[in-house]
C-alpha cells in the first residue's frame, strides 16, 4: 500500500467551476501537509502549507486537513485556464526538514 | 533573486555509460535536496545535504549514484554506469537554514534522464 493515495486524473473542468482535489494517507507520523502545483516542464511550486487540522485559505485556494480520517483537500474557487497543471499533496513528519512524502499528482486542465 | 537552476535540462545517454547532474541553489540556502520521478510514480525523496554534509541518504537508489556538493554551494550527481531503470526527471531543491516549521522548499525544473 502506498503511504500517500492521490487520483492521477485527469480532471476537466470549466473555467469559473470549483475544482476539489484531494490525497489519503496511511502514515500517521504525517504531521505538515502540502500542496505544490507543477506546470509542464517545471519543477514543484509550493501553494499551501498546513500542520494542524481544519481549513487554511490563501485567495482562491483552501487547504483542508483531516488527520483523523487521514484525508487532505484542497479546493480552487473560481477556477481560471492558467490553475492547468498538475496538482500534488505533499506530506512530511517534520516541519524542519524536508524529507518530503509526494502523492503522484492529479492533472487538472480548466477549459475557458 | 535567481531560483534554484539545473543543467542540463535534458540527457540522453547509453545504458552503460556515466551521466553527471549539476544544481545551483539559491544563493545561501544551506539545504540542498535530490528527489526523483520516474515515469509513472510518484516524486521520491533521494538524499538531503546541510552544507557540505550528507544528512541524509536513505533515498538512494545503490551504490551507482553518488551525490557531492562541492564547498556547501552547488552539488552535483553522478550515475554510474546507467541503467535502464535510472530514467526520469531529477529534481534539486533547496531551502534556508533548518527551521522549525513551515520551512519552503524551491524546486528546480529538473534534469530530463533518458537512459537508452
Amino acid at each position: 500500500q502506498k503511504e500517500v493515495e492521490q487520483d492521477p486524473g485527469p480532471l476537466s473542468v470549466p473555467e469559473g467551476a470549483i475544482v476539489s482535489l484531494n490525497c489519503t494517507y496511511s502514515n500517521s507520523a504525517f504531521q505538515y501537509f502540502m500542496w505544490y502545483r507543477q506546470y509542464s516542464r517545471k519543477g514543484p511550486e509550493l501553494l499551501m502549507y498546513t500542520y494542524s487540522s481544519g481549513n487554511k485559505e490563501d485567495g482562491r485556494f483552501t487547504a483542508q486537513v483531516d488527520k483523523s480520517s487521514k484525508y487532505i483537500s484542497l479546493f480552487i474557487r473560481d477556477s481560471q485556464p492558467s490553475d492547468s497543471a498538475t496538482y500534488l499533496c505533499a506530506m512530511t513528519n517534520s516541519g524542519g526538514y524536508q524529507k518530503v512524502t509526494f502523492g503522484i499528482g492529479t492533472k487538472l486542465q480548466v477549459i475557458p | 533573486e535567481a531560483g534554484v537552476t539545473q543543467f542540463p535540462s535534458h540527457s540522453v545517454i547509453e545504458k552503460g555509460q556515466t551521466v553527471t547532474l549539476r544544481c545551483d541553489p539559491i544563493s545561501g540556502h544551506d539545504n540542498l535536496y535530490w528527489y526523483r520521478r520516474v515515469m509513472g510514480k510518484e516524486i521520491k525523496f533521494l538524499l538531503h545535504f546541510v552544507k557540505e554534509s550528507k544528512q541524509d541518504e536513505s533515498g538512494m537508489p545503490n551504490n551507482r549514484f553518488l551525490a557531492e556538493r562541492t564547498g556547501g554551494t552547488y552539488s552535483t550527481l553522478k550515475v554510474q554506469p546507467a541503467e535502464l531503470e535510472d530514467s526520469g526527471v531529477y529534481f534539486c531543491a533547496s531551502s534556508p537554514k533548518l527551521q522549525a516549521t513551515n520551512e519552503k522548499l524551491f524546486f528546480g525544473s529538473g534534469t530530463q534522464l533518458s537512459v537508452l
